[in-house]
C-alpha cells in the first residue's frame, strides 16, 4: 500500500532552536518527494522537491534530505522563527510529472515555535 | 512561482443549499486542476481532477452529483457543493500544475473553509 508516514505528529520548540521532521514512505514507483508548509487555514506552499538522485536540497533555513534506499526523508529547520509555526507536509509522487492523482500526502507535522 | 487563487476563503451556508467555490490560475493556463478536501488533522484527500473542455474525473467514493465540477476555461475551475449538509463542512483546496508533462510543480490555492449549519 502506498503510504507516507510523518513523525512526530506535533512538535513544540523555542524560537531560535533547530528541529528535524521525519518522513517515511512506501510509495512505488517513486518519482519525487516534496515538502510543503501549510499555515492554518491556508493552502500548502512548496519548500523543496527532490528526485531519487538528490539527497539534499536547501531553501533558506529549510534543508531536506532524502535516502531513496531506506525510503526516508527529513526536513531540518535551522534557527526557528515564530513564523515557522505551521504544518509541514511530506508528499511523494509516484510518477515523473503527470497527474497529481499520484501524489501521496502525509498527515503532516504540526510545528509550534514559542518565544 | 505560479499563482492559484481560490474564492471565497470561507463560507457559511444553510443545510440544503448549494455553494460554489472558484479556482483561478492567475498567470498561467491550466488544462488540468485538482480539488482536494482536508479534514482537521488529516491529509489532503484528492476528490477529483478537473479537465478543461471535458468531464471531471472523480476519485472513488466521491459523489459526482454532489460535487459538481466545471472547468469552463483554461484559467477557471469551479466546484459546486450541492444540497450541502453539515458533514460536507471541510477545508477545500484546489491546485494546478502550470505545465503539462515533465517535472511538474504543484501550486495550491489558499483554500476555502466551508461550514454548513
Amino acid at each position: 500500500k502506498n503510504q507516507v508516514e510523518q513523525s512526530p505528529q506535533s512538535l513544540i520548540i523555542l524560537e531560535g532552536k533547530n528541529c528535524t521532521l521525519q518522513c517515511n514512505y512506501t510509495v512505488s514507483p517513486f518519482s519525487n518527494l516534496r515538502w510543503y508548509k501549510q499555515d492554518t487555514g491556508r493552502g500548502p506552499v512548496s519548500l523543496t522537491i527532490m528526485t531519487f538522485s538528490e539527497n539534499t536540497k536547501s531553501n533558506g533555513r529549510y534543508t531536506a534530505t532524502l535516502d531513496a534506499d531506506t525510503k526516508q526523508s527529513s526536513l531540518h529547520i535551522t534557527a526557528s522563527q515564530l513564523s515557522d509555526s505551521a504544518s509541514y507536509i511530506c508528499v511523494v509522487s509516484r510518477f515523473y510529472g503527470g497527474s497529481q492523482g499520484n501524489l501521496i500526502f502525509g498527515k503532516g507535522t504540526k510545528l509550534s515555535v514559542k518565544p | 512561482g505560479a499563482v492559484v487563487s481560490q474564492h471565497p476563503s470561507w463560507v457559511i451556508c444553510k443545510s440544503g443549499t448549494s455553494v460554489k467555490i472558484e479556482c483561478r490560475s492567475l498567470d498561467f493556463q491550466a488544462t488540468t486542476m485538482f480539488w482536494y478536501r482536508q479534514f482537521p488533522k488529516q491529509s489532503l484527500m484528492l476528490m477529483a481532477t478537473s479537465n478543461e473542455g471535458s468531464k471531471a474525473t472523480y476519485e472513488q467514493g466521491v459523489e459526482k452529483d454532489k460535487f459538481l465540477i466545471n472547468h469552463a476555461s483554461l484559467t477557471l475551475s469551479t466546484l459546486t457543493v450541492t444540497s450541502a449538509h453539515p458533514e460536507d463542512s471541510s477545508f477545500y483546496i484546489c491546485s494546478a500544475p502550470p505545465g503539462q508533462g515533465g517535472f511538474t510543480e504543484a501550486f495550491f490555492g489558499q483554500g476555502t473553509r466551508l461550514t454548513v449549519v
